[in-house]
């Protein structure tokens, strides 16, 4: 079963901790992204990645960091520095060929 | 701000008649693509159109493009109460690593 797995799908945080989210895929693709979605809106990038050990920041990466280590694995922690985290999160990785982008069923957090 | 900016912000419609959705961009795009999310779900990838083409289908879609206007539009015909969405456009660089989304047109299909 191919695709892209975000794992929770409601994460609960009091104000001022870190929290990571998982995403993972198993599509073989080089390219991963997260974004953030506020009801309502559309996608805002955070963070992207084209390949292992690489990432560059979005339009909006304050108070958020990645790492990709793993060309299957791309978390994303939102740290207490992010002033508004609760949110919609959605993880995606891109066909290089067909440049079509391949989401996850997100995570929903609420930071209170 | 969003590179693709969708028109109209939402839509409401009866089954069977057909929905166009619009689409504007500010730069050089090497694509446009478009999304459909379903209520608290990911996206899921509809169709992609060049640059270089103006027209593409797809079953019940059809995605027009227009470069020197930058805007794009896309018909679903004969539109479903399962088709009810939110419906994102996105474009990508030349370099084609970041794709930009606008804000989405959410579509609500009465039976």
């Amino acid at each position: 079963d191919g695709g892209i797995t975000q794992s929770p799908k409601y994460l609960f945080r009091k104000e001022g901790q870190n929290v990571t989210l998982s995403c993972e895929q198993n599509l073989n693709h080089d390219a991963m992204y997260w974004y953030r979605q506020d009801p309502g809106q559309g996608l805002r990038l955070i963070y992207y990645s084209q390949i292992v050990n690489d990432f560059q920041k979005g339009d909006i990466a304050e108070g958020y960091s990645v790492s990709r280590e793993k060309k299957e694995s791309f978390p994303l922690t939102v740290t207490s520095a992010q002033k508004n985290p609760t949110a919609f999160y959605l993880c995606a990785s891109k066909d290089r060929v067909t440049y079509e982008q391949y989401f996850g069923p997100g995570t929903r957090l609420t930071v209170t | 701000s969003q590179q693709g900016e969708e028109d109209p912000q939402a839509l409401s419609i009866q089954e069977g008649e057909n929905a166009t959705m619009n689409c504007s961009y500010k730069t050089s795009i090497n694509n446009l693509q478009w999304y459909r999310q379903n209520s608290g779900r990911g996206l899921v990838h509809l169709i992609l159109i060049r640059s270089n083409e103006r027209e593409k289908h797809s079953g019940r879609l059809r995605v027009t493009l227009d470069t020197s206007k930058k805007s794009s539009s896309l018909l679903i015909t004969a539109s479903r109460a399962a088709d009810t969405a939110s419906y994102f456009c996105a474009t990508a660089n030349t370099g084609g690593f970041k794709t930009i989304f606008g804000a989405g047109t959410r579509l609500f299909v009465k039976a």
